[in-house]
């Protein structure tokens, strides 16, 4: 099934917090699985990705978390900051015509 | 954003009425995509291009045509306007097909209402 399923749609996070977003799929063939970070008014732009032949994949205060046998994967900011507020996508790369198949977002919101 | 711009940015339409949105790359990419984002649906694919004159469909192409006649310039078309494309459409390019290496490169968006 070509889907990608994100929760939560909204969140919001005080200072300091850790944030985490959650993605789920179906279709064991996907093999890329990306975050992008979207600020008002900007397109999305790459934050970091994993392969899923990893469990976890760090840079800087962002984490990629990810597990094969529960499809699942998520994004862990630590130490989150106002800056951090933007709306975050998962995505998948899919296994027809190998695009990168979507979720819904979620709009983080970082309380000082 | 660097190396990518589109253009109008914002643009009010009637009914009926054929539009055109433009995105121009300096990157010299081979793959480019159109994009539309509407609450609750994320980013979905409308059509995309790997190089000139190569197009395809993707899974909302239904009353859009692209065209891409220049590496640098995608053209978007929507041959006649309804409210259902009032959404905000984003040019995105890559080096690679899916942007396994440094990821897409969105421009900034154009917000479009039929109105």
């Amino acid at each position: 099934q070509q889907q990608v399923k994100q929760s939560p749609q909204s969140l919001i996070v005080q200072k300091g917090g850790i944030s985490i977003i959650n993605c789920a799929y179906e279709n064991t063939a996907f093999d890329y699985f990306p975050w992008y970070q979207q600020f008002p008014g900007k397109g999305p732009a790459l934050l970091i990705a994993i392969r899923p032949d990893v469990s976890e994949k760090k840079e800087g205060r962002f984490t990629i978390s990810f597990n094969k046998s529960a499809k699942q994967f998520s994004l862990h900011i630590m130490d989150s900051q106002p800056g951090d507020s933007a709306t975050y996508f998962c995505a998948a790369r899919g296994d027809s015509n190998y695009q990168l198949i979507w979720g819904a977002g979620t709009k983080l919101i970082i309380k000082p | 954003d660097a190396g990518i711009t589109q253009s109008p940015r914002h643009k009010v339409t009637e009914t009926g009425t054929p539009v055109t949105l433009r995105c121009h790359q300096t990157e010299n990419h081979r793959y480019m995509y159109w994009y539309r984002q509407d609450p609750g649906h994320g980013l979905r694919l409308i059509h995309y291009s790997y190089g000139v004159k190569d197009t395809d469909k993707g899974e909302v192409s239904d009353g859009y045509s692209v065209s891409r006649s220049k590496t640098e310039d995608f053209l978007l078309t929507l041959e006649s306007a309804t409210s259902s494309q009032t959404s905000v459409y984003f040019c995105a390019i890559s080096e690679t097909e899916t942007g396994t290496l440094y990821g897409y490169t969105f421009g900034s968006g154009t917000r479009l209402t039929v109105v």
